[in-house]
């Protein structure tokens, strides 16, 4: 089993939908959760970064995290036809282990005009 | 502008000839990585560095080699490459203060023949 597991989709909406994309893992001392956006040919960029549980909002965009289920979400409001990209989520642990980050296999959303 | 950079982006190259993927980082980041991308199994991460003179294996180390003489540089070394290693690589750094968000650079795509 996977340490973190990702939906890899994919996931096809209509523009101005809600979009849920999720992650689930196993490690418990997880606590540094990101979201990334990756558009073909290009590096991750960051969207989202959230310490522990709770839930962060940005503009269209709102992180969620479970630490009790490990489970992380994002949500995304009112999508556009640029949210078309791949959403990896990425967790690491503190301590020794700041450095490890370990990323789900991204899902691919299309949104259609 | 805060940034990740990479050299050279694109690299053909012939199996067994040593070869230096570069990355540097302007944040003054602790924490430098290097990743692979792979279709079908996601980033994963080959090392990392908390600082310098300090590395640690990724989940992918095998035929990759690092050093970090300096806190700005993290290259990569593929001392014989092997047509597997084929692949697209980011290096990505990482700070200690502001949260910890981790950037990437714009990506490396290699081919061995």
């Amino acid at each position: 089993q996977k340490e973190v597991e990702q939906d890899p989709g994919p996931l096809s909406v209509p523009e101005g939908a809600i979009v849920s994309l999720n992650c689930t893992y196993s490690n418990s001392a997880f606590q540094y959760f990101m979201w990334y956006r990756q558009y073909s040919r290009k590096g991750p960029e960051l969207l989202m970064y959230t310490y522990s549980s709770g839930n962060k909002e940005d503009g269209r965009f709102t992180a969620q995290v479970d630490k009790s289920s490990k489970y992380i979400s994002l949500f995304i409001r009112d999508s556009q036809p640029s949210d078309s990209a791949t959403y990896l989520c990425a967790m690491s642990a503190g301590g020794t282990s700041y450095g490890k980050l370990t990323f789900g296999q991204g899902t691919i959303l299309t949104v259609h005009p | 502008e805060a940034q990740v950079t990479q050299n050279p982006r694109y690299l053909i190259t012939v199996t067994g000839k040593k070869l230096t993927v570069t990355c540097s980082q302007n944040m003054n980041h602790e924490y430098m990585s290097w990743y692979r991308q792979d279709p079908g199994l996601g980033l994963r991460q080959i090392y990392y560095s908390m600082n310098v003179e300090v590395t640690d294996k990724g989940d992918v180390p095998e035929g990759y080699k690092v050093s970090r003489k300096e806190k700005r540089n993290f290259p990569l070394i593929l001392e014989s490459p092997s047509p597997n290693q084929t692949s697209l690589y980011f290096c990505a750094s990482r700070g200690l203060a502001g949260g910890g968000e981790q950037f990437f650079g714009p990506g490396t795509r290699l081919t061995v023949l």
